[in-house]
């Protein structure tokens, strides 16, 4: 069975550039999450989809942060403008439902913001 | 928000002895899970171990358990015979049914093997 799938892996954009990440979570795993990780943190939660429906986006800074999951399986996270407080790892998490108590997680998107 | 823990920034363990990682969570909630997710230099996470808060019983998963003491809001991590392999960031987590299963992280201890 493939894993949370991400792309690309490393990103290194210009400040005020846009960006986009993109994962795939497991087959038939109807939640998904998109965390923050800085540099010797834990990962923050940024957004969780149900199905196509974002249940939760209250740590999403939505004057730059943007996300999409259209048809409940690929989800998109886009930033416009980035800037270099940006610079993170992105995480994806995927799983069967919000009461499964097993996250599984892709292995992130490295961004450098310059 | 609930907030978890890890005040070892940095452990090491020789390969082969026992070493513990410890993890303390602030809730006034009494049903909630608790979780380790190891990840190695590649950045993946993956789940070693997780504990029911109503259960008493300790969980364990072959060279991994955990002393969760409810009261004092403790949740430990002991790696048995640490192998090279072991060698990773660990996290603690906590996870609550009452905010929407959000899972909230610490800040992680490095652990080093030392063959």
């Amino acid at each position: 069975e493939a894993g949370v799938v991400q792309s690309p892996r490393y990103k290194i954009i210009e400040k005020k550039q846009p960006v986009a990440f993109w994962c795939n979570p497991i087959s038939g795993h109807n939640t998904l999450y998109w965390y923050l990780q800085n540099l010797g943190q834990g990962p923050e939660l940024l957004i969780r989809y149900e199905n196509e429906e974002a249940v939760d986006d209250s740590q999403l800074p939505k004057d730059r942060f943007s996300a999409e999951r259209l048809k409940g399986v690929d989800s998109t996270l886009k930033i416009q403008p980035a800037e270099l407080g940006d610079s993170a790892v992105y995480l994806c998490a995927s799983s069967l439902g919000p009461i499964s108590y097993e996250q599984y997680f892709g292995p992130g998107t490295r961004l450098t913001v310059t | 928000a609930q907030t978890v823990t890890q005040s070892q920034p940095e452990m090491s363990v020789q390969e082969a002895e026992t070493v513990t990682l410890s993890c303390t969570y602030d809730t006034s909630e009494s049903d909630y899970y608790l979780f380790w997710y190891k990840q190695p230099p590649s950045r993946q996470m993956i789940l070693v171990i997780r504990q029911e808060a109503y259960k008493q019983q300790n969980a364990t998963e072959n060279r991994f358990s955990v002393n969760f003491q409810k009261a004092a809001k403790s949740f430990s991590l002991k790696i048995s015979d640490s192998q090279l392999g072991d060698a990773a960031m660990y996290f603690c987590a906590y996870r609550s049914p009452n905010t929407g299963n959000q899972f909230y992280f610490g800040t992680g201890t490095s652990l080093t093997v030392i063959p």
